[in-house]
């Protein structure tokens, strides 16, 4: 199957720090790009639809100055996490859907987990 | 509104004692139903899409079933390479691709 990869997988920074995570399609080119964020025992939460070459669409609630969105390339969607504070420690996941495979599945990524001291 | 509610939040079996997870949702219009598995400290794994109430599909020892108010993932002789949290998610008619409803899934244990 098709294969999303995510990283870092894990990253710990100081509160004031902004941290990127990178998200690509490994064999495939993904025109659209999601992300998601997913606290403990919670459900997976979409933040953002990510298209190539055009401007994020962010979820209600979600702010965009904050968890900055680029997908620059067919294969690579980027997210930032702009001066972070410790409520912004969470799993982040990301996904690809393929323009033929749409309406079957998404392909997600491995996750990231951020930890803000 | 849109909901998707798993149960149960937790399943403890023992190797090769069959069970059944339950996705209960209340969805506007459905596009289909999709189960995933996560195991710890990493993104969900695809399994099945469901379309149409009485669809079933299967998967070595997985069988996913749907009914127009819930979907069941049967879990036949598990073994403890199965433990995982089991997601479940939907997509409805004015959703996009990524705008899956996920339930907050079941975690299952199977224990040799």
């Amino acid at each position: 199957g098709a294969v999303v990869s995510q990283h870092p997988s894990r990253v710990i920074c100081k509160s004031g720090t902004s941290v990127k995570i990178e998200c690509r399609s490994l064999d495939f080119q993904a025109t659209t790009m999601f992300w998601y964020r997913q606290f403990p025992k919670q459900s997976l939460m979409l933040m953002a639809t990510s298209n190539e070459g055009s401007k994020a669409t962010y979820e209600q609630g979600v702010e965009k100055d904050k968890f900055l969105i680029n997908h620059a390339s067919l294969t690579l969607s980027t997210l930032t996490v702009t001066s972070a504070h410790p409520e912004d420690s969470s799993f982040y996941i990301c996904s690809a859907a393929t323009r033929d495979k749409i309406r079957e599945k998404l392909f997600f990524g491995s996750g990231t987990q951020l930890s803000v001291l | 509104e849109d909901q998707v509610t798993q149960s149960p939040e937790a399943l403890r079996l023992q190797e090769g004692e069959s069970s059944s997870l339950n996705c209960s949702y209340t969805v506007s219009g459905l596009r289909g139903l999709f189960w995933y598995r996560q195991d710890p400290g990493k993104g969900p794994e695809f399994l099945f899409t469901l379309y149409s109430a009485g669809e079933e599909k299967e998967k070595e020892r997985l069988k996913a079933t749907l009914t127009k108010k819930e979907s069941f993932l049967h879990i036949t002789a598990p073994k403890p390479e199965d433990s995982a949290t089991y997601l479940c998610a939907v997509l409805n008619y004015g959703g996009s691709q990524g705008n899956l409803i996920f339930g907050k899934g079941t975690k299952l244990s199977v224990k040799p």
